[in-house]
């Protein structure tokens, strides 16, 4: 079945630094990609999302491109800030599958340190 | 706009007691999900609703019920709680297929932390 593997955190860096979470994926078929980010104490809420293979999602200096060639959805920035610590989830959904059948990684934690 | 709401955010019960989630969206959705959310396992679907009057089981449904009278409402119950249902529960909610608005993105709530002593 569909599957969404990410890194294990915590990651813990400095503010500036920059962050790679890396993020693979098994679907059958052409999936949408998603990045969710869940600040403390609060819900999910979508940070970028892919719909093809190709196309890079952006938001808030966060990147991804869909690598469908890797399987592969690795999220990044350049330079990060305190306020980035979070806990960051990586998930796919089935083009018109409904969000039944969205497929959540496990989760990473970043610390970002003054 | 409120988007969706979760109540209670907080609950302490003892084995054997029942209780009752409310989750309510304004945003005219079809969908709506129940997750959980334990430490290194992500997001685990309970049960979701496709619209008013239907629901259906999702990967951890065991021990849980739920109904969706109305469409801004889904609840999510626990007749007998345990132990092992300690945790925090998400609602969620999306268009539905039809109109081509469903994306697949899903619209959180803040969050409903349970603890079953």
């Amino acid at each position: 079945g569909d599957s969404v593997t990410q890194m294990e955190g915590p990651v813990t860096l400095s503010e500036e630094a920059f962050l790679t979470i890396n993020c693979t994926y098994t679907a059958t078929g052409y999936p949408s990609l998603f990045w969710y980010v869940q600040y403390p104490g609060e819900g999910l809420q979508l940070l970028l999302k892919a719909t093809k293979a190709d196309d890079k999602g952006s938001n808030k200096g966060f990147e991804a491109t869909y690598r469908k060639e890797t399987t592969s959805f690795h999220l990044e920035k350049g330079s990060v800030q305190v306020s980035d610590s979070a806990v960051y989830f990586c998930a796919l959904s089935p083009n018109r599958g409904g969000g039944f059948k969205t497929i959540f990684g496990a989760g990473t934690r970043l610390f970002v340190k003054a | 706009n409120a988007g969706v709401t979760q109540t209670p955010k907080f609950r302490v019960l003892k084995t054997g007691q029942s209780m009752t989630l409310l989750c309510a969206q304004d945003m005219n959705h079809e969908y709506m999900y129940w997750y959980r959310q334990d430490p290194g396992m992500g997001l685990r679907l309970i049960h979701y609703s496709v619209g008013e009057g239907t629901t259906a089981k999702g990967e951890v449904p065991d021990g849980y019920n739920v109904s969706r009278l109305k469409k801004q409402n889904f609840l999510l119950g626990l007749e007998s709680a345990a132990p092992s249902q300690t945790s925090v529960y998400f609602c969620a909610s999306s268009p539905g297929l039809a109109g081509g608005t469903n994306t697949g993105e899903l619209f959180f709530g803040e969050g409903s932390r349970l603890t079953v002593l």
